[in-house]
């Protein structure tokens, strides 16, 4: 059964390191969202990649958050430096350009203290 | 400022009984609706799919109706189960067609269905 996978499961982490998030999408996926959970937001679109390259990273804090695709079989979500009101639970989502339902991955849960 | 709305955050059916989920969207150029289901510490699971062109679609006990005069669309549940207390994530997918797509989640409704 093709999964996504995301590491770590859980992250603690101190305010001003710098935390990277790893996400393994399904072989032959040509598309990778990132999606951050929180309360107040819900699901808010991060970035997404088409064929590995970045198409829509307008939802990221330019500053401190990078994504990027190395390969096609890798994303990674960083932050740096970290803060408290990155604490959330990020997800990485990878689809076909021809589907509608994207295969999420069970999430990165950062707490940042 | 939210294009997808779930003004409902939780809603409590009994076992059985139809659970309605409601959804409403502000953007007139989407062209898919989906529903996705979310358990705790799990990611979430995509459930059912709706073309904006259609305004049924139906799989087993899941049914999502779209209206889109009104710009709303609703899953039911039929018969609601115990195992489909969850998180649901209704979610809208717009196609600009330059090869750029965005899927834009509403804050979900908490359904518990009750044995």
């Amino acid at each position: 059964d093709a999964r996504v996978t995301q590491t770590p499961r859980h992250k603690v982490t101190e305010m001003g390191q710098e935390v990277t998030m790893r996400c393994q999408p399904i072989l032959g996926h040509n598309t990778v969202f990132w999606y951050r959970q929180t309360m107040m937001q819900g699901l808010e679109l991060l970035a997404y990649f088409r064929n590995r390259a970045p198409l829509d990273d307008s939802g990221m804090p330019k500053d401190r958050f990078s994504a990027e695709m190395p390969d096609a079989t890798l994303a990674t979500l960083k932050i740096q430096p970290s803060e408290p009101r990155d604490s959330a639970v990020y997800f990485c989502a990878s689809g076909l350009l021809e589907g509608t339902g994207y295969t999420f991955g069970s999430g990165t849960r950062l707490t940042v203290v | 400022d939210q294009q997808v709305k779930q003004n409902s955050p939780s809603l409590s059916v009994q076992e059985g009984r139809i659970s309605i989920l409601n959804c409403d969207y502000t953007n007139s150029m989407f062209d898919y609706f989906l529903w996705y289901k979310k358990y705790p510490a799990e990611g979430p699971t995509f459930l059912i799919s709706i073309s904006s062109i259609k305004d049924k679609n139906e799989d087993g006990r899941f049914t999502v109706f779209l209206n889109k005069s009104a710009k709303h669309l609703s899953l039911h549940i039929v018969p609601s189960q115990p195992g489909d207390s969850a998180v649901y994530f209704c979610a809208a997918l717009r196609d600009s067609g330059a090869g750029s797509y965005q899927l834009t989640f509403g804050k979900g409704t908490k359904l518990s269905v009750i044995p």
